[in-house]
């Protein structure tokens, strides 16, 4: 059972656009939502984190919007940059029982410059 | 701190020899966590450790996978006979124990193939 869907697989994006990255989960326990980036050859690094009490979350030119109703949240990255390719994970995890983080599939996003 | 720390980076193996993975974690964090990433299955969490004891494993595929963590500052992945349906990347990340929001610390991997 994949508790945290993300989509899309992979998306092509332009210099100086808007990326989004969808995820959608099932468990309305989780309470934490961060997203990691990866480049090639590295392990995930956090990039930003969103508790469902706030419905966006903005650090430069990365936001996370949180719909709690639709259990659906994303990632926008405004302004893309080539630099920003990389692949992304959205996760989910339930803070009051442990520490497990549930990652979604990735999505592989290539800015052309 | 130059954070978390894996060994090898890479490792060619040939089916049916043992395979040891190893992680120095971050000083003073809490948890380590091992992870599997590989196309088809994504980033999937084989057993995690709070204070050096293995609290959910779950994960594991099957018995040819064992962890340990001797100390705090020392983990390995140990599988055993290898099978070339593990060749993957391994990750090994640490996190501190914080209120509220904790952020799990990555490795940079060790990829494995089993041929």
């Amino acid at each position: 059972q994949q508790q945290v869907k993300q989509s899309p697989q992979s998306l092509i994006v332009q210099k100086g656009g808007i990326s989004i990255i969808n995820c959608a989960y099932e468990n309305t326990a989780f309470d934490y939502f961060p997203w990691y980036q990866q480049f090639p050859g590295k392990g995930p690094a956090l990039l930003i984190a969103i508790r469902p009490d706030v419905s966006e979350k903005k650090e430069g030119r990365f936001t996370i919007s949180f719909n709690k109703s639709a259990k659906q949240f994303s990632l926008h990255i405004m302004d893309s940059q080539p630099g920003d390719s990389a692949t992304y994970f959205c996760a989910a995890r339930i803070t009051s029982s442990n520490y497990k983080l549930t990652f979604g599939k990735g999505t592989l996003l290539t800015v052309n410059p | 701190d130059a954070g978390v720390i894996q060994s090898p980076r890479h490792e060619v193996t040939e089916m049916g020899q043992e395979v040891t993975l190893r992680c120095k974690p971050i000083s003073g964090h809490d948890y380590l966590f091992w992870y599997r990433q590989t196309m088809m299955r994504g980033l999937e969490l084989l057993i995690y450790f709070n204070n050096n004891v293995p609290i959910d494993d779950s994960g594991m595929p099957e018995d040819r996978f064992s962890a340990k963590m001797p100390n705090a500052s020392f983990s390995t992945l140990k599988i055993q006979p290898s099978e070339p349906r593990d060749s993957a990347v391994y990750f090994c990340a640490s996190s501190p124990t914080l209120g509220g929001n904790t952020e799990a610390f990555f490795g940079q991997g060790t990829r494995l193939t089993v041929v």
